[in-house]
């Protein structure tokens, strides 16, 4: 089956700057890639995804890229905020009859 | 509207008794997903109901875990008798279609197994 790596499990950055948080995937027929945020006290919240037909999506301050010949996305915030302090999973999927295979989640804290 | 809710939040039991975990999904929504994360674990799936049928219940751990979900509205998950090793947040999250990108997550159950 699917497995997702995620490393490092933690990551510290001064408010400003940039985080970039980066999750491999096993399962080359994984076409769908989510990832989550989740605050304290709440459940995660998708917050941007890309599919395997795009190499890069941006929201606003947030970013994903995907290398599927490496198997490996990343989740990139820029200008760092207080309120992007959270744990942040990333997820892989192979499509209808499978389930999401999470990663093991990084918990991003942002300095003041 | 109302997102998805899970009662209790936070609930410590010791190992051998019964605790029955309880999910309301979003009002509409006929899929409904568990999840459990160990500490420091990634999130596991658990299975997953469409309506009051269970479509997939792969992630089960053992027999010792019963989830049902009758009349297709809010759904339970019992872990008879608890073990040690069930201590985890369990989530659970709803969908109106079966799609992973509709899907909303509530907050969690903390089950501290002692």
């Amino acid at each position: 089956g699917e497995n997702v790596e995620q490393h490092p499990s933690t990551l510290s950055v001064q408010e400003g700057d940039s985080a970039v948080i980066k999750c491999t995937y096993s399962d080359s027929a994984s076409n769908y890639f989510p990832w989550y945020k989740q605050e304290l006290g709440k459940g995660p919240q998708l917050i941007i995804d890309i599919r395997s037909n795009v190499g890069e999506k941006k929201d606003q301050r947030i970013a994903v890229t995907l290398n599927k010949t490496a198997k490996h996305f990343s989740l990139h915030i820029t200008e760092t905020q207080p309120e992007d302090s959270a744990v942040y999973f990333c997820a892989a999927y192979t499509g209808a009859n499978s389930k999401l295979t999470f990663g093991k989640g990084i918990t991003l804290s942002v300095r003041p | 509207e109302a997102g998805v809710t899970q009662f209790p939040s936070h609930s410590v039991i010791e190992k051998g008794q019964t605790v029955t975990l309880r999910c309301d999904p979003i009002s509409g929504h006929d899929n409904l997903y568990w999840y459990r994360r160990v500490m420091g674990k990634e999130i596991k799936f658990l299975l997953h109901f469409v309506k009051e049928s269970k479509q997939d219940e792969s992630g089960m751990p053992n027999n010792r875990f019963l989830a049902e979900r009758t009349g297709g509205t809010y759904s339970t998950l019992k872990v008879q008798p608890a073990e040690l090793e069930d201590s985890g947040v369990y989530f659970c999250a709803s969908s109106q279609q079966a799609l992973v990108s509709e899907q909303y997550f509530g907050p969690g159950t903390r089950l501290t197994v002692t």
